[in-house]
């Protein structure tokens, strides 16, 4: 079944803890992309990936790092997560690009106390 | 730059009754524009997406939108509304890359 996968579903840390969310797809998609969804303020797009090694910052990358080593693989990190860091994560996915249909895994949902 | 705003973060319908979602969208080229659905404890999933064709767009489980140049609108409708549509939509514009709206919340009372 082709998917966008995410892990862990939900997670409760506390400040300055670092932590890795791992996303995957088995689409051999190129494009991949973090977005983070806040109410009110819809989904804003945290890092994107274009293809492997190749990552660039969206709207609201600071506090948080990616790395795409691998085509199927797009872990987000947080070095040092902050209490405003508490959101949904949803990765997502495309064939080629940010214009096209992305394809979103089901969220992780974060809290940081 | 892109953007889009939909009009009403909460929309309430009774079961039955017509469904519209508003969506307008700010682009300096024509672009692609999107619908898409979040159930809750769930992702985002396509409903339906413009790409220059036909302007009446066909989606899944009976929505459609209608391109509108003149008046850069991508509203989404629904001629009767059943209890399953309770979700969150998202209107989307992309050039470059995707811009997502603010969100609607739809209610569906029996």
């Amino acid at each position: 079944e082709a998917q966008v996968t995410q892990n862990p579903r939900y997670l409760i840390t506390v400040t300055g803890k670092k932590l890795t969310v791992t996303c995957s797809q088995n689409m051999n998609h190129e494009y991949m992309s973090w977005y983070r969804q806040d109410p009110g303020l819809g989904l804003r797009q945290i890092y994107y990936s274009m293809n492997v090694e190749v990552t660039d910052k969206g709207d609201v990358p600071e506090g948080y790092k990616v790395s795409r080593k691998e085509k199927r693989n797009f872990p987000l990190i947080l070095e040092s997560p902050s209490p405003n860091q508490t959101s949904l994560y949803f990765c997502a996915s495309s064939f080629r690009g940010g214009w096209e249909t992305q394809y979103f895994g089901p969220g992780t949902r974060l809290l940081v106390l | 730059a892109q953007s889009v705003t939909q009009l009403g973060s909460h929309v309430s319908v009774s079961e039955g009754a017509l469904v519209l979602l508003r969506c307008n969208y700010s682009s300096s080229v024509p672009p692609y524009l999107f619908w898409y659905v979040q159930y809750p404890n769930q992702g985002l999933q396509l409903l339906l997406k413009y790409t220059s064709a036909a302007t009446l767009v066909k989606g899944i489980n009976g929505f459609e939108a209608e391109f509108k140049k003149s008046e850069t609108s991508f509203h989404l409708t629904k001629p009767s509304a059943h209890m399953s549509d309770a979700a969150e939509y998202f209107c989307a514009v992309s050039e470059d890359d995707m811009r997502f709206g603010a969100g609607t919340r739809l209610t569906v009372k029996p």
